[in-house]
């Protein structure tokens, strides 16, 4: 299982674009990376996956180099709503391995 | 569709008192997860079901049985509560792909456990 990396905690202002990146150096061959987001009380909700390139949904983007070994989430003009834990998980099987994740305090 | 529901939503244990928490999802999905989430970490695997029928150990199966009871039904069983079981506990399902690995996952609202 791919062992990652991210910052434990980012503040940002609203309007503002946030990118988080996350490192997961011995990531598989087979292996997708995914992105959660977490309220406080409430269970993680999926946000965007992707294998490489860039992947672009309606809330986020997903910056994938060719080598793998990081991934980046990228949220376009933050509101105060999008205060929340991000958690990267790159894998393929069954037992995703949830990190520490990284907070994003968004401010006023 | 309601998604994945769990129940109760919080309950109070004594020390070796046993209890079930209950998952149901509506979504057909085949797989289903129990995690922990301890204050300030990341989620921890429990146990998961690939498939109906089929259940496995995750990172931190100890102290814990599930049952698969069909497919849209995974309950989570603590036979004698610790006080390290304190937790909030999560249940998710997901569908797979043809060549059996998991797609994005769906997570109910949670369990709050004090164990006293």
């Amino acid at each position: 299982l791919a062992k990652t990396t991210q910052p434990i905690s980012m503040d940002s202002y609203e309007g503002q674009e946030v990118n988080i990146t996350c490192s997961h150096n011995n990531i598989a061959t087979n292996d997708y990376i995914t992105w959660y987001q977490q309220f406080p009380s409430q269970g993680p909700r999926f946000i965007i996956q992707g294998y490489k390139t860039k992947v672009t949904n309606e809330v986020a983007s997903l910056f994938i180099p060719a080598d793998r070994k990081s991934s980046t989430l990228s949220l376009p003009r933050v509101s105060l709503s999008d205060t929340a834990v991000y958690y990267c998980l790159p894998g393929g099987g069954f037992k995703t391995i949830f990190g520490a994740g990284t907070r994003l305090f968004v401010k006023a | 569709n309601a998604g994945v529901t769990q129940t109760p939503k919080f309950q109070v244990l004594k020390t070796g008192q046993s209890m079930t928490l209950q998952c149901a999802q509506d979504m057909n999905h085949n797989s289903m997860y129990w995690y922990r989430q301890d204050p300030g970490m990341g989620l921890r695997l429990i146990y998961y079901s690939a498939s109906e029928g089929t259940t496995d150990k995750g990172e931190v199966p100890n102290g814990y049985n599930v049952s698969r009871l069909n497919k849209r039904e995974f309950s989570l069983r603590l036979e004698s509560a610790a006080p390290s079981q304190t937790s909030v506990y999560f249940c998710a399902s997901s569908e797979r792909l043809a060549g059996g690995s998991p797609l994005e996952q769906y997570f109910g609202p949670g369990t709050r456990l004090t164990v006293t």
